[in-house]
């Protein structure tokens, strides 16, 4: 069982240069999330999803677009990277249980730096 | 948005020594979960609260849930060399239930 699969693991990007983050679910999961961590803090919401063809903001969406066109693939796209994006990114995807939302279930991340 | 104080931010401790850490919150929580992150990967879930006043345990990890909802603890009993790593506190708030929370973590580094 692979669990939340995210590539590429290392990325250096350009600025102004544009990529994509891959993340894939095989637990048929309908919540998928995409956080970044800055060193030494904690995790920020960028986008998250609902379910397939649902996207919402997070805390900080700006530079980002997500989409969600089927329940195992929620990519997250940047357009115009900027140094300020530099960071660790990681996706993660979760179930509702009776008593609510279960805990995420993390991929292992993609350190992206922008120079 | 909301925010998670997670307290201390790093501990350095002998092995064999108990730990202890804490999250509290302005907003009520309905649920609390901990997380651990080791070097280069991401957080694995340790435990997970639900209900108020609830205390889980996990091997040598045991939380609980504060009475008020605002707060929740993590302690380690016995630490060992692989408790190395950044626990996190994270929660949902009553309203808008889909999106975790997360704390500042805190950075757990044991001297054998």
């Amino acid at each position: 069982n692979a669990g939340v699969t995210q590539t590429p693991k290392f990325r250096i990007l350009k600025i102004g240069q544009s990529m994509t983050l891959q993340c894939t679910q095989d637990m048929n999961h309908n919540y998928m999330y995409w956080y970044r961590q800055d060193p030494g803090m904690g995790l920020k919401l960028i986008y998250y999803s609902v379910g397939a063809g649902i996207t919402d903001k997070g805390e900080v969406p700006n530079g980002y677009n997500v989409s969600r066109s089927t329940t195992e693939d929620f990519p997250l796209r940047l357009e115009l990277a900027a140094p300020s994006q530099t960071s660790v990114y990681f996706c993660a995807s979760s179930y509702s249980t009776g008593q609510g939302i279960g805990g995420y279930t993390f991929g292992s991340g993609t350190r992206l730096t922008v120079v | 948005g909301q925010q998670l104080n997670q307290s201390p931010q790093s501990m350095f401790i002998q092995e064999g020594e108990d730990v202890s850490m804490n999250c509290t919150s302005s907003s009520i929580f309905n649920t609390w979960l901990w997380y651990k992150q080791e070097p280069g990967e991401g957080p694995v879930l340790l435990i997970a609260l639900y209900k108020a006043g609830e205390l889980t345990s996990n091997g040598r990890l045991t939380a609980q849930f504060g009475i008020t909802r605002k707060d929740s603890f993590l302690n380690i009993s016995a630490s060992i060399p692989s408790d190395v790593g950044i626990y996190f506190c994270a929660g949902y708030i009553i309203q808008g239930a889909q999106k975790l929370v997360f704390g500042q973590g805190t950075r757990l580094t044991i001297n054998p």
